[in-house]
Order: C-alpha cells, then structure tokens, then sequence
C-alpha cells in the first residue's frame, strides 16, 4: 500500500487567499484525521472522520477552516482566507477503525501563508 | 496545566544508555499513542496502549492506569534514535497531545 497521500508537499501562498489541502487515506481504513503543527502549539488535531463522518471537529480553529471527506478515499482542508497564522506543517493520517488504534501519518503539507 | 505532561522535554545521551521518557495524563483515557517524529518531519506511530507493555525491537512502552503515567523506554539507544517522541491520549474519543521530548543521541 502507498500509505496516507497528501498533496501538495509545500504551498506557498499569500495572505486572503484559499488553501485547499488534500489526503488520501490507507484503503479501507474507516477513520482519517487532520493534525496542525506549530512550534508554538506542537501538534493539534484539528478534526476527524469516522467513515467519512465528522466525529470531532473542536480543534478546528475557527470558521476559516472547512474539512470534507465526500467519499473513503478522499479527504479535503480548507482554509479560506488564509491569515500568516496559518503557517505549519498540516499532517492527515489515517486508522483501520477508530481513534484508538494505531495511526498512519502522511508525509505533510508544510504551508506557508505571506 | 496541560492535560497532557511529558518529560523531560529534552535529554541528550551517549549512544548505548538506556532512555526512559515520560508522559502523565490527568484525564480518564481508553488508549494511548507514542509517536516519533523524525529531524525531516515524518511521524511515525510506535505503540498504541490501553495496558500493561508493549515491546519492539529495542523499544518498549509500559502504561499504569490507576497512576496515569505511561514510560517509553529505548535499550541500548543509537543516534538513529535521535527524533522528537509524543504521547497522546485518547479520552472520551479525544485526542490529546503532549508537547514531545526532544531526544539527541550522541555517537
């Protein structure tokens, strides 16, 4: 199996406007997670999903921030309009079933927001 | 205070001692993860606990419910090892993170 895609790698962006970052989870894995990272603030989980259904969504940091995961094999973050404070390491990752288990993390977007 | 407490958040080693990080939780949990991250940023999940001790390869995880307080411990430790390790807890189906521990290995 590949393992947790995301894309892109890195993004560049300037302040205003929308960053949509994107996951593709282990196949048949039924959970998926999104994960900000900030030397400030270390690793948050921002949302999960539960077989594609948000479950958590209390560490998304505010109405700027959107996650879908319309089918299992796809999962979406957007940030709209995106401020300077956004700028981090954005990790998805995926469980066979529930937040419990054993995660796999994807490799990361790391965005940076001018 | 953090729900979540890990320490120490630093510790620098000759290569070969054995290494103990900790991590002390103030909440009820049903699990929990220790993850490495890498210097390149890559994270890795290393044991997920709900009791008792886990062990692979050089590494070993033990966790105490009644005292909330679970230990990772690496023998005979290599500058491969050196990365940044996280507790995390899952409690009422939250994840909660500790700010990790930093670990250098120095050959």
């Amino acid at each position: 199996d590949a393992g947790v895609i995301q894309s892109p790698r890195h993004e560049v962006t300037e302040m205003g406007q929308e960053v949509t970052l994107r996951c593709k989870p282990i196949s048949g894995h039924n959970s998926l997670f999104w994960y900000r990272q900030t030397m400030m603030r270390g690793l948050e989980l921002l949302i999960y999903f539960n077989n594609n259904v948000p479950i958590d969504d209390s560490g998304m940091p505010e109405d700027r921030f959107s996650a879908k995961m319309p089918n299992a094999s796809f999962s979406t973050l957007k940030i709209q309009p995106s401020e300077p404070r956004d700028s981090a390491v954005y990790f998805c990752a995926s469980s066979a079933l529930w937040v419990g288990e054993t995660q796999y993390f994807g490799p990361g977007t790391r965005l940076l927001v001018l | 205070k953090n729900e979540v407490e890990q320490s120490p958040q630093n510790l620098t080693a000759q290569e070969g001692e054995f290494i103990t990080i900790n991590c002390s939780y103030s909440v009820g949990i049903s699990a929990l993860h220790w993850l490495q991250q890498h210097p390149g940023g890559g994270i890795v999940s290393l044991f997920m606990l709900s009791s008792g001790k886990k062990k692979h390869g050089r590494l070993i995880a033990t966790i105490n419910i009644q005292e909330k307080h679970s230990s990772l411990h690496i023998t005979a430790s290599h500058p491969r090892d050196s990365a940044v390790y996280i507790c995390a807890v899952v409690g009422n189906e939250k994840l909660t993170f500790g700010t990790g521990t930093r670990l250098t290995i120095i050959p």
